[in-house]
């Protein structure tokens, strides 16, 4: 059972505009979080990461928000480019191994 | 720079056949990882490292091994190639394994068994 999920397996947004990637998390115990970027035929890059005492870090362009009692993460990108476009997957730390949602492929279109 | 490599990036074998798939990194990293990607899994963890000779195994490890004779490699064996490990390979690294640590990931290896 997926103990760390991405309901939405695309999403497509417009130069510009803000992009909106959500995760979703079954375990409290969770308490670091990371999302990564994913090109095709390239590795996971690291992107952005939150500590559960934290309900929001923002690096850039990119903000990542926490809602410990919904257990709920959102990846904002604004504004969002065409180089943005990628696999975007949401990872959580359980007793110091990576459990990895299934990702979310967005297409920023010109 | 600092870097992870995989070898080889692409490879063909058949059934039953044994394969290695090389992960070296110049990070100085402690901590070492393989992961498998298929559709509709995400990132599995086969086996992973967290120094010179430890191993552990992951959520996927039937029909896999590893070792760790140095800090910067860790090849992954495939013991006898199964169609159903027909995959795409991520080796990563990370420096401790405090649980808060970034994984650096190298360029993947796409295996086809046949």
């Amino acid at each position: 059972d997926q103990q760390v999920k991405q309901n939405s397996p695309s999403l497509s947004v417009q130069e510009g505009r803000i992009s909106i990637l959500n995760c979703d998390y079954t375990n409290s115990m969770f308490d670091y979080f990371l999302w990564y970027k994913k090109y095709p035929a390239e590795g996971p890059t690291f992107l952005i990461s939150i500590s559960s005492i934290k309900d929001k870090n923002e690096d850039g362009r990119f903000t990542v928000f926490l809602n410990k009692s919904a257990k709920h993460l959102s990846l904002h990108i604004v504004p969002s480019q065409p180089g943005d476009s990628a696999v975007y997957f949401c990872a959580a730390y359980n007793n110091r191994k990576l459990i990895w949602g299934l990702g979310t492929s967005l297409a920023v279109n010109p | 720079d600092a870097e992870i490599t995989q070898s080889p990036r692409h490879k063909i074998t058949e059934t039953g056949r044994q394969v290695t798939l090389a992960c070296h990194q110049t990070w100085n990293h402690n901590n070492m990882f393989w992961y498998r990607q298929d559709l509709g899994h995400g990132l599995r963890l086969i086996h992973y490292s967290y120094g010179v000779q430890d191993t552990n195994k992951g959520e996927v490890s039937d029909g896999y091994s590893v070792s760790r004779s140095n800090t910067e490699d860790l090849p992954l064996t495939l013991e006898s190639a199964a169609s159903s490990q027909t995959s795409v390979y991520f080796c990563a690294s990370s420096e401790s394994s405090g649980g808060t640590d970034t994984q650096y990931f190298g360029p993947g290896t796409r295996l086809t068994v046949l």
